[in-house]
Formats: C-alpha cells, structure tokens, sequence
C-alpha cells in the first residue's frame, strides 16, 4: 500500500532562513508520481510541483527547489531565504501509476511558519 | 473561469440530517473527486469518480454517496450526518484519468454536525 511521511509537524524559521521540509515515501509501483502541494492560511490548495518515477532530476523554481532520491524514497523541498508569505501547511503526495484507486495519498503535512 | 466551485463554504447540521455539498468545474475534466481534511490526517479520498456515470469508492466512503451525472457536477451527499463528520471538505478534479496529472481543488466546505 502506498504511503506518504511527512515526520515535521511544525517548523518555525525567520524570515531569509533557508528550510527543508522532508517527506518520505511507501510504493510497490516501479511507475508514481510525486506531488507537493501549499495550503496557505485562506485554505486553498496550491499545486507547486509533479515529479515522476523516473525523473530523479531536481528541479529549482525561483527560491523552490525540490530533491527526489529514489534511493531513500525522499522528496524533500527546500525553500531558499524564507519569507512570511511562505507560511502555510505544505502537503507532499504520491499517486501510483498502475490500475487501482486512482488517487493522490497526501501525508500529513508540515506547517511552516516564517517569522518576520 | 471559475475553475471547480464547492457550495455552501460553511454548513453546521445536527446529528441525524442529511445534506449535500454541491462541486462543479467548468475544465471538461474527467476526474473528480472528495477528499475530507482532519487535523494531523492530511487529506483522505472519500470517493471518486473518472467519468460521468462511474464512481468508485476511496480511503473513508462509509456515511457518504456520490454520484456523476454529468461531466461537469459531482455532489457529495451526506444521509444521517455524525459528529466524526465534522471537517473540511474539498472537491478536487483532473484531466487525466489516471490522476497523473495536477489535481485543482475547489476552496474547501467546512462542515460542523453538532
């Protein structure tokens, strides 16, 4: 069965610190996708980033960057000099390629505060 | 472009009633799906469906139906509503089948069953 781990439940940073929310995943399927998602104070989910099975590229966006190890079944996201509108719960997600529920797996996510 | 719509926002019932949270998109998506979001839990799928007139069951179905008539609508109804009720609801759709692809939420549905 799939599963998603996300071992922060808060981290607290000021603001220009650089933070690194961890997420750690379960799959059987050779073929997945990864997912992070933010969810801001006004409660809306915001897509940031999909990442398949066999792109273990990391990818930066602006002050985002994202690195997948399928070696250790991480998707970690780090955020370069934090800023207060980064404050939010930030959710990571897995979801198999193969038949099945056709679903994203979310993890429990990390609330991340950034202090001015 | 409204993108996927979720009515009423806020709904407070007793335990016992019923009551349905209506989504709508207007992205043709053929995916759409309910998700329920508990403090400490994430999101879990409730039910999902991958095209008009399919539906299929996720992680915590039990207490909710659904169903798909057309593309565009997917109503979560809610039969004799219970206090472990008590979340935040988001409705959530695709256009990939195979939900490889980015899901859009709708802006959530906090319900309260007193």
């Amino acid at each position: 069965a799939q599963k998603v781990t996300q071992a922060q439940t808060e981290i607290s940073v000021v603001e220009k610190e650089d933070v690194t929310l961890d997420c750690v995943y379960e799959t059987r399927d050779t073929t997945y996708y990864l997912f992070w998602y933010k969810q801001p104070p006004s409660g809306e989910l915001v897509f940031l980033i999909r990442r398949n099975s066999f792109d273990e590229q990391n990818e930066i966006s602006g002050r985002y960057s994202w690195n997948f190890q399928k070696s250790t079944s991480s998707f970690n996201f780090t955020i370069t000099a934090s800023q207060v509108v980064d404050s939010a719960v930030y959710f990571c997600a897995l979801s198999e390629a193969a038949t099945g529920r056709r679903a994203l797996t979310f993890g429990s996510g990390t609330r991340l505060q950034v202090q001015p | 472009n409204a993108g996927v719509t979720q009515t009423p926002k806020f709904q407070v019932l007793k335990t016992g009633q019923s009551m349905t949270l209506q989504c709508a998109q207007d992205m043709n998506h053929e995916y759409m799906s309910w998700y329920r979001q508990d403090p400490g839990m994430g999101l879990r799928l409730i039910h999902y469906s991958v095209g008009a007139g399919i539906t299929d069951q996720g992680e915590v179905p039990n207490g909710y139906n659904v169903s798909r008539s057309t593309t565009e609508d997917f109503p979560l109804r809610l039969l004799s509503a219970a206090p472990s009720q008590t979340s935040v609801y988001f409705c959530a759709s695709s256009y990939r089948v195979q939900n490889t692809g980015e899901l859009f939420f709708g802006e959530g549905s906090r319900l309260t069953v007193l």
